[in-house]
């Protein structure tokens, strides 16, 4: 079956511009993750969803950043006014009804470069 | 807080040899712990996991992993090792009645040379 996939799978941006990022999960998972991986470094928690709403989004670094998951299905990750920080590898993941048991299952990522 | 460490940066091992990678971990309550791989520009796969039972957890493509309590520790293994699997391998952890967020180690990259 279809896993979870991403778009675009890289992103070059200037300083200051507004991006979106997608992440379609595995049809029928209700919980998505967003997650970013700098460069050797293991992937940083951002923003949980079940559902529709955001059930835990201490990840996100600052205001700037910001998801919705309108539909309870695909997820779009919004970063305003982006810094060269910024830049790094954003993974979503998607699991079944919430238990923390079960595994999530990533995409293979948007590169995200600010320049 | 929780953390994972993953105290080796990389592993290096023979083909056919048995490899380990290691991964300790810290959380208040009890563990949930998961070892996933990524290969070069691929997403995370899952390996396998932890979540009660057997401390011996065996997953996909041959590997396994040891849960021990007293040492806090959750080591990967596989008993003959193959080029293969030459890719970085993450630890991760979630602790039971937080949220669902994990949280990685930083990644050991394994290399088996023929």
């Amino acid at each position: 079956g279809a896993g979870v996939s991403q778009t675009p799978s890289n992103k070059v941006t200037e300083k200051g511009k507004y991006v979106e990022l997608r992440c379609d999960p595995i049809s029928g998972h209700t919980a998505l993750y967003w997650y970013r991986q700098s460069l050797g470094q293991g992937p940083e928690f951002l923003i949980y969803f079940q559902g529709t709403g955001a059930a835990d989004d201490s990840g996100l670094p600052n205001d700037r950043f910001f998801a919705v998951r309108p539909e309870g299905s695909v997820s779009t990750l919004k970063i305003q006014r982006t810094e060269r920080g910024d830049s790094a590898v954003y993974l979503c993941a998607s699991s079944r009804a919430r238990a923390g048991y079960n595994e999530q299952f990533f995409g293979p990522g948007t590169r995200l470069t600010v320049l | 807080a929780q953390s994972v460490a993953q105290p080796e940066d990389q592993v290096n091992v023979a083909e056919g040899n048995p490899l380990t990678v290691k991964c300790t971990y810290s959380v208040s309550g009890n563990p949930y712990l998961f070892w996933y791989v990524q290969y070069p520009n691929r997403g995370l796969q899952f390996l396998l996991k932890y979540i009660t039972g057997d401390n011996l957890v065996k997953g996909s493509y041959g590997f396994e992993a040891e849960f021990n309590k007293s040492q806090t520790s959750f080591h990967l293994k596989k008993p003959s090792a193959l080029v293969s699997d030459s890719a970085l391998y993450f630890c991760a952890v979630r602790e039971s009645g937080d949220t669902d967020k994990l949280i990685f180690g930083t990644g050991t990259r394994l290399q088996v040379f023929p």
